[in-house]
């Protein structure tokens, strides 16, 4: 167990829908990474964000949203699902914020299935 | 360009016997590298890291790699393979902090399934 939890571990939507998927990092972590798995493009970086501010983005729609709170759970929103967005959601954690050599730590993932 | 590249699909392995999963690597300036392990339907599981120091890395559950700089490689290895090793492996590499667009992105390869046969 890496301590980063996610939630929902499934979800399974129709096209056009809106979905928020939610991670609370590890304890005393305060940064927060999302990725993206899926068969055909691997493991993608979306947003970063450290201690409540966007720190990086990386191949994220624009149909994708996220933030940090204040007491640095985070939070993924997609909308106007379409037929591709299925994937695995990884949410991650690490103590730095992101200039060091820090390991991130993953959650179990949501599993995004959009029908 | 930054990029992760592992050049096997699959490796196939007896008990037992040592294994090397494969991973080359390009990126500007000094290079973060990581192996992660992921288990079915798991998160993935951070193995070990090199930053700096001593090219011979040792992390979890017997794992090592050997940093190359010159060769650009970041083998992960392990002298005695487990059955209970298989599952699928990334090598990742830190973004460059040349660029602040890059902070904390990790850029993973495309992974290397491991079965280890009894």
């Amino acid at each position: 167990d890496s301590g980063v939890t996610q939630t929902p571990k499934h979800l399974i939507t129709a096209t056009g829908q809106r979905v928020t998927l939610r991670c609370s990092p590890r304890s005393g972590d305060l940064s927060v990474y999302w990725y993206q798995q899926s068969l055909d493009q691997g493991l993608q970086f979306l947003i970063h964000y450290y201690n409540g501010e966007e720190r990086a983005k990386g191949n994220i729609l624009e149909r994708f949203s996220a933030q940090q709170f204040p007491d640095l759970h985070s939070e993924l929103n997609l909308s106007s699902l379409e037929l591709g967005d299925s994937a695995l959601y990884f949410c991650a954690s690490s103590v730095g914020e992101g200039t060091s050599g820090y390991e991130q730590y993953f959650g179990p993932g949501t599993r995004l299935t959009v029908t | 360009a930054q990029s992760v590249a592992q050049p096997e699909d699959q490796v196939n392995v007896a008990e037992g016997n040592p294994l090397t999963v494969k991973c080359t690597y390009s990126v500007s300036g000094n290079p973060y590298l990581f192996w992660y392990v992921q288990y079915p339907n798991r998160g993935l599981q951070f193995l070990l890291k090199y930053i700096t120091g001593d090219n011979l890395v040792k992390g979890s559950y017997g794992f090592e790699a050997e940093f190359n700089k010159s060769q650009t490689s970041f083998h992960l290895k392990k002298p005695s393979a487990l059955v209970s090793d298989s599952a699928l492996y990334f090598c990742a590499v830190r973004g460059s902090p040349l660029y602040s667009s890059n902070t904390g992105k990790l850029i993973f390869g495309q992974g290397t399934t491991l079965q280890v046969k009894p």
